[in-house]
């Protein structure tokens, strides 16, 4: 299994600003993925992140609006910039051992 | 294109009812099938998955799956809901590559 935490747990915000999201794993990973939960809704890949190398985005998500940092092997950060009322959600950090997917707890943005 | 489709967003059971939720997926080749559980206010947790082997899977608290490759299909049981069975349940399938697709969700509430 993966022990992931994440920083903040959960925020609100005001729109035109951003927020960064921390998650730290508690063993090296090559690759962490993001997801959005929006409400009522089921996990949408935003992107993956390798260390070293710079993210992979889905069709839909620009590196603008989400910028990613990777700096080793346990951590990961994720920006919602410039943000809407739109880009309330939840945000999850997963791993994958093997097969598996593990998902941190989330954050939770409320954009005013 | 791969996609996991769960037959029911919404289900409503009194509690001892049995339950089956249906998940079925497009992908000709060898997969490894996930359902996933997410009880109010908590993250994402694995219940139960199919790798290979014996196509009848038992999860954690009294979760079982059954894999039939010719239906596509990997539905969740339980022969007796509890009240704290009340959450939304995921299904997903890994392909390889590096993406886990995931099913829409399906919330079920556990009437006591």
């Amino acid at each position: 299994s993966a022990v992931i935490s994440q920083k903040p747990s959960r925020d609100i915000c005001q729109r035109g600003t951003s927020l960064t999201i921390q998650c730290q794993v508690d063993s090296q990973v090559t690759m962490m993925f993001w997801y959005r939960q929006q409400p009522g809704q089921s996990l949408t890949l935003i992107a993956t992140a390798n260390q070293g190398s710079e993210a992979t985005y889905e069709s839909g998500f620009v590196i603008d609006k989400f910028p990613i940092s990777r700096p080793n092997l346990t951590f990961s950060t994720l920006t919602v910039s410039n943000m809407s009322p739109e880009d309330s959600s939840i945000y999850l950090c997963s791993v994958r051992r093997g097969e598996t997917q593990y998902f941190g707890p989330g954050t939770r943005l409320l954009v005013l | 294109a791969q996609s996991v489709s769960q037959h029911n967003h919404h289900v409503i059971l009194s509690e001892a009812a049995s339950l089956e939720l249906g998940c079925n997926y497009s992908y000709g080749g060898t997969v490894n099938l996930f359902w996933y559980v997410q009880y109010p206010g908590q993250h994402l947790q694995l219940l139960l998955k199919y790798f290979s082997g014996d196509p009848l899977v038992k999860g954690i608290k009294g979760f079982e799956a059954e894999f039939i490759k010719s239906k596509f299909s990997f539905n969740l049981r339980k022969p007796s809901v509890q009240w704290s069975d009340t959450a939304e349940y995921f299904c997903a399938v890994y392909t390889g590559g590096f993406k886990t697709i995931f099913g829409a969700g399906t919330r079920l509430f556990v009437k006591a």
